[in-house]
């Protein structure tokens, strides 16, 4: 199947830091990527909708300016969450997708910690 | 808006017990509906799919049907081992846009005691 790496997988850091995650499709080329917020015990929220070459599209109450995404490639993306605080902890991961009956493929997920 | 719902969790079961978990959907048009599960400490993996009325998705022992008529997409498999505790989701697609943006249900956890 087709595989995605994102990383770091996990990451500890004072508040204030800016934190870079990156998300590489190793095998195939999507136009579309996803990011997805997860709290614990819960569902995946989208975060925005980057396609290659353009802006992200953000979803309601998603802050663009703290979280930045970069679609470089159709093979890698990537979401810097900018002056991270406390409440910016969760987990964080990312999906390349296309059609709307093609599955997306998801990373492994990186677990963000501010201090 | 398009939603999905799906039973509460845990849900806890011996070891070759029979499983089922409901979900059920809201959606305008013709949504492409998913089973993706996840591993503690991972990422999802996508275990089945169904993309029209009355498709079955199966894979791994897992079998879910789409169900227009009840709105429903409920994930069942006969026989559960230890290995398949996890978190389930159940997911639809949207076909606005064409991007395949998908609307996650809450998840349902799955503890399988031997």
């Amino acid at each position: 199947g087709a595989v995605v790496s994102q990383h770091p997988s996990r990451v500890i850091c004072k508040s204030g830091t800016s934190v870079k995650i990156e998300c590489r499709s190793l095998d195939f080329q999507a136009t579309t990527m996803f990011w997805y917020r997860q709290f614990p015990k819960q569902s995946l929220m989208l975060m925005a909708t980057s396609n290659e070459g353009s802006k992200a599209t953000y979803e309601q109450g998603v802050e663009k300016d703290k979280f930045l995404i970069n679609h470089a490639s159709l093979t890698l993306s990537t979401l810097t969450v900018t002056s991270a605080h406390p409440e910016d902890s969760s987990f964080y991961i990312c999906s390349f997708g296309g059609h709307s009956n093609q599955p997306q493929h998801f990373g492994d997920g990186t677990r963000l910690s501010i201090l | 808006g398009d939603s999905v719902t799906q039973m509460e969790g845990p849900v806890t079961l011996s070891e070759e017990a029979f499983l089922t978990i409901n979900c059920t959907y809201t959606a305008t048009g013709y949504p492409s509906l998913f089973w993706y599960v996840q591993y503690p400490g991972e990422g999802l993996q996508l275990l089945l799919k169904a993309t029209k009325a009355d498709d079955k998705g199966s894979n791994k022992g897992f079998e879910a049907t789409y169900r227009k008529e009840t709105t429903s997409f409920h994930l069942e498999k006969g026989s559960v081992q230890v290995s398949d505790s996890a978190v389930y989701f159940c997911a639809l697609s949207t076909r606005s846009g064409n991007t395949g943006k998908l609307i996650f249900g809450q998840g349902t956890t799955l503890q399988v005691k031997p």
